[in-house]
């Protein structure tokens, strides 16, 4: 069990549902991340948090809209997805990455878009 | 973005033998490098990180690194069955919050 936690495993979606993936991270950290990982591509960065404030937004489509309330929980609202949206999205913590210190995952959430 | 380039592979190695991934990064500032570890169907785990150029050693694993070549390898001794996954290279860039990843090497260890 790792100390980074996503809701849900696995999610299954209409084109025209509006969901969202949940994240909570147990280790004190003040940064957190969503990543997608597609089938043969790297895994994609889409934002990142510092202290809740976010500092990057990798040009990620408005359909895909992320919150974070406090430093320990993330969340991705999803809404009129593409069947191009499925993907393992993963989230992600660490402490400041300019000391030398690196990213723990969570387990990730599978989602399909039908 | 920076690139972080890995050999897809896949990578077949008999069980006993050494497995060798090797991984090659764009910016030459960039100072902190990792190797993760993917089972299939599961997230990505830590298994070395490495800062300095030269060889890291633990327990079965060697990291090794020539910031000169910008270049980072990670060799598996005694490879087992269980060693069988997709190895993601990833590195800090220069002045960035975030880890840049390759697309990984399939890595399959032959009983």
């Amino acid at each position: 069990e790792t100390g980074v936690t996503q809701t849900p495993r696995h999610l299954v979606m209409g084109m025209t549902n509006k969901k969202s993936l949940k994240c909570e991270q147990h280790l004190g950290h003040n940064a957190m991340y969503w990543y997608k990982q597609s089938a043969k591509k790297p895994l994609e960065l889409m934002f990142v948090y510092n202290f809740k404030e976010q500092t990057e937004n990798n040009s990620v489509p408005s359909r895909f809209s992320p919150e974070c309330p406090n430093s320990s929980h993330l969340f991705l609202h999803l809404h009129t997805l593409q069947p191009e949206d499925s993907a393992l999205y993963l989230c992600a913590s660490s402490q400041d990455l300019t000391e030398g210190n690196t990213i723990y995952f969570g387990e990730g959430s599978w989602l399909t878009v039908v | 973005q920076k690139e972080v380039e890995q050999n897809s592979g896949p990578l077949s190695v008999p069980e006993g033998a050494i497995a060798s991934l090797n991984c090659t990064y764009s910016d030459r500032g960039s100072q902190s490098f990792f190797w993760y570890r993917q089972y299939s169907g599961k997230s990505p785990e830590l298994i070395m990180f490495i800062y300095s150029n030269g060889d890291k050693e633990d327990g079965r694993f060697t990291a090794q690194l020539n910031k000169a070549s910008q270049y980072v390898s990670l060799l598996i001794r005694d490879s087992q069955p269980s060693d069988s996954a997709t190895y993601l290279c990833a590195v800090i860039e220069t002045g960035a919050n975030n880890l840049f990843f390759g697309t990984g090497t399939r890595l399959t260890v032959i009983p």
